[in-house]
């Protein structure tokens, strides 16, 4: 079944960087995009950012370009976000999420990132 | 790209059916049937209950159903049970990299 494992979170002060990172099985990773999306304590869904299935295209969310940097590696069926420049405003649960033609099926369990002094 | 607009809470007795809306407009709902329902429960990540306007994944209760009508859509819940007590996230795709979520709506089972 298809699984995706959210790791490294954490607290980290403002202005600092931090690297999640989400770990997926059960299905041909190197097949799909993949997304982050965020949810801030007690608010809805965000979307962060998109790699396409095979590295080739990035984009992101307005509020974190230029600070946040999403990566995969197929052979390890691994994706990651680089999150520098770190503000309160990013404090979140932190979701990988599979995309399927143009929605999100699966998500994983979250990683909550603390961004405080 | 702002949020689609859903309903803040939604409440029914158990049996009952139950309507969520999700208003977007022209060039997100409107434009696209890539329009899915999510239940999120308390510390868990999202699930998909509803795809590309109305189709279930497997696995998921046929008293879910959606629907839409111009730029709004909707999830119906009938024969509500405690176990719907939960949030609910519409999303729409927008176009390009455009991915847009409503601002979610808690379902109460009184």
């Amino acid at each position: 079944q298809v699984q995706l494992v959210e790791s490294g979170g954490g607290v980290v002060q403002p202005g600092r960087s931090l690297r999640i990172s989400c770990a997926a099985s059960g299905f041909t990773f190197s097949g799909h995009g993949m997304h982050w999306v965020r949810q801030a304590p007690g608010k809805g869904l965000e979307w962060v950012a998109i790699i396409w299935y095979d590295g080739s295209k990035k984009y992101y969310e307005d509020s974190v370009k230029g600070r946040f940097t999403i990566s995969r590696d197929n052979s390890k069926n691994t994706v990651s976000l680089e999150m520098n420049s770190l503000r309160a405003e990013d404090t979140a649960v932190y979701y990988c999420v599979r995309e399927e033609r143009g929605f999100f099926d699966y998500w994983g369990q979250g990683t909550l990132v603390t961004v405080s002094s | 790209q702002s949020a689609l607009t859903q309903p803040a809470s939604v409440s029914g007795s158990p049996g009952q059916s139950i309507t969520i809306s999700c208003t977007g407009t022209s060039s997100d709902v409107g434009s696209y049937n890539l329009v899915a329902w999510y239940q999120q429960y308390p510390g868990k990540g999202p699930k998909l209950m509803i795809y590309e306007v109305s189709k279930r994944p497997s696995g998921v209760s046929n008293r879910f159903s959606g629907s839409k009508s111009g730029n709004t859509a909707s999830l119906t819940i009938s024969g509500l049970q405690a176990e719907d007590e939960a949030d609910y996230y519409c999303y729409s795709y927008g176009g390009g990299v455009t991915y847009v979520f409503g601002t979610g709506t808690k379902v109460t089972v009184l």
